[in-house]
């Protein structure tokens, strides 16, 4: 079992729809937990980071369930713009230890 | 503003080829980190260094290897190059927890390296 896992998808959407992601992780010592975005051949970029209790940022929603140990993502009203992989990021406790999954590719049609 | 720039951001190599892909940071952080990224991989951690002489081997470090002489610059070399070493590479660096950071990892460019 992979230590990070995510659906590959690709999730194909039309513009204004709702998506989410879930990711899984395997260690439940885990501390800190992230979603990146990345562009076709660009780099990963922080998008936001998960806490406990939830948290939002426009229209992303993050969520983390420790007990079934997986976060979501959540997109609302989905632009053109938000085409890209998503990555569920995981690290343990101390932070020495980064764990990076495979990504969910999205795909938002006009 | 402070920047993360990796070069060469291409490159064409033969087996059995030494190769160094440099890294360089301007963030003035601690930690950094060399990524390899292949389809259905997702990012692998090949090397990293928390500080200047500091290194430590990642999940991939097989055929690499890494030296940290100063906080700007994490050079990567391929020792011997194989075509299985084709892929894009990440250099990240971040400023831990401990160091009042976030510990958000910030990533270069990346570096497309092909072994033939």
């Amino acid at each position: 079992r992979k230590e990070v896992e995510q659906d590959p998808g690709p999730f194909n959407v039309p513009e204004g729809a709702t998506v989410a992601f879930n990711c899984t992780y395997s260690n439940s010592a885990s501390q800190s937990f992230f979603w990146y975005r990345q562009d076709c051949r660009k780099e990963p970029k922080l998008l936001m980071s998960v806490y406990s209790s939830g948290n939002e940022d426009g229209r992303f929603t993050a969520q983390l369930n420790r007990a079934s140990q997986y976060i979501s993502l959540l997109i609302r009203d989905s632009k053109l713009s938000d085409s890209a992989t998503y990555l569920c990021v995981v690290k343990d406790t101390g932070g020495f230890k980064t764990i990076f999954g495979a990504g969910t590719r999205l795909f938002v049609k006009a | 503003d402070a920047e993360i720039t990796q070069s060469p951001r291409h490159k064409i190599t033969e087996t059995g080829r030494q190769v160094t892909l440099a890294c360089h940071q301007t963030w003035n952080h601690n930690n950094m980190f060399w990524y390899r990224q292949d389809l259905g991989h997702g990012l692998r951690l090949i090397h990293y260094s928390y500080g200047v002489q500091d290194t430590n081997k990642g999940e991939v470090s097989d055929g690499y290897s890494v030296s940290r002489s100063n906080t700007e610059d994490l050079p990567l070399t391929l020792e011997s190059a194989a075509s299985s070493q084709t892929s894009v590479y990440f250099c990240a660096s971040s400023e831990p927890f401990q160091a009042g950071g976030r510990d958000t990892q910030y990533f270069g460019p990346g570096t497309r390296l092909t072994v033939l």
